[in-house]
């Protein structure tokens, strides 16, 4: 019973590398998301996908790329790392692509950026 | 434009007495509205959600949230709090516009 998987959990960059958060789900949802979670900010989303192909900015997308080629992954890159992009990095998906259902969540991937 | 306001960032309780944690959004749609729970270096669980249905609503673990349009709330509540509950919480909204938006959350601490 997988649900949604991330990898890494922790990850040390420095600025100007490149890398990218994996995220898996095995629940066929269609609606998938990415967060980063900062102190005092609750979580903010960074970029979704309402279906293979389909993709979308949030509320802070610049630095990141996504793409989902298909339904299961939605990968997320840090093209040139900062280290302003240190945070927590959530992977969330749902079965509700109107967006008014629950949420799953990954257990979180921790960046560093030096 | 849709909101969350979570109106304390730490909350301390006793073990075995209430807890309260407050939670006010705005929203120009009939929104949908969460609470989850963090624990430690782990992902975000649902307590409990409201989606227009009965006004009260009732989660996991003994919590339960009442959606009062009126005051615009969704304060999350719990008879006797436990050890266990130690952990961070977020009230969050989602429309139908495919934006969710998290309060900054409150961190519940239960002294024993």
């Amino acid at each position: 019973n997988a649900g949604v998987t991330q990898t890494p959990k922790f990850q040390v960059l420095k600025t100007g590398q490149s890398m990218t958060l994996q995220c898996a789900q095995d629940m066929n949802h269609e609606y998938m998301s990415w967060y980063r979670q900062d102190p005092g900010m609750g979580l903010r989303l960074i970029h979704y996908s309402v279906g293979a192909g389909i993709t979308d900015q949030g509320e802070v997308p610049n630095g990141y790329n996504v793409s989902r080629s298909t339904t299961e992954d939605f990968p997320l890159r840090l093209l040139s790392a900062a280290p302003s992009q240190t945070s927590v990095y959530f992977c969330a998906s749902s079965p509700d692509r109107v967006n008014t259902g629950e949420l799953f969540f990954g257990e979180g991937s921790r960046l560093t950026v030096l | 434009a849709q909101s969350v306001t979570q109106l304390d960032s730490h909350v301390s309780v006793s073990e075995g007495t209430p807890v309260l944690l407050r939670c006010n959004y705005s929203s120009s749609y009939s929104p949908s509205l969460f609470w989850y729970v963090q624990h430690p270096n782990k992902g975000l669980q649902l307590l409990l959600k409201y989606t227009s249905a009965a006004t009260l609503v009732k989660g996991i673990n003994g919590f339960e949230a009442e959606f009062k349009k009126s005051e615009t709330s969704f304060h999350l509540t719990k008879p006797s709090a436990h050890m266990s509950d130690a952990a961070e919480y977020f009230c969050v909204v989602r429309t139908g516009g495919f934006k969710t938006i998290f309060g900054a959350g409150t961190r519940l601490f239960v002294k024993a």
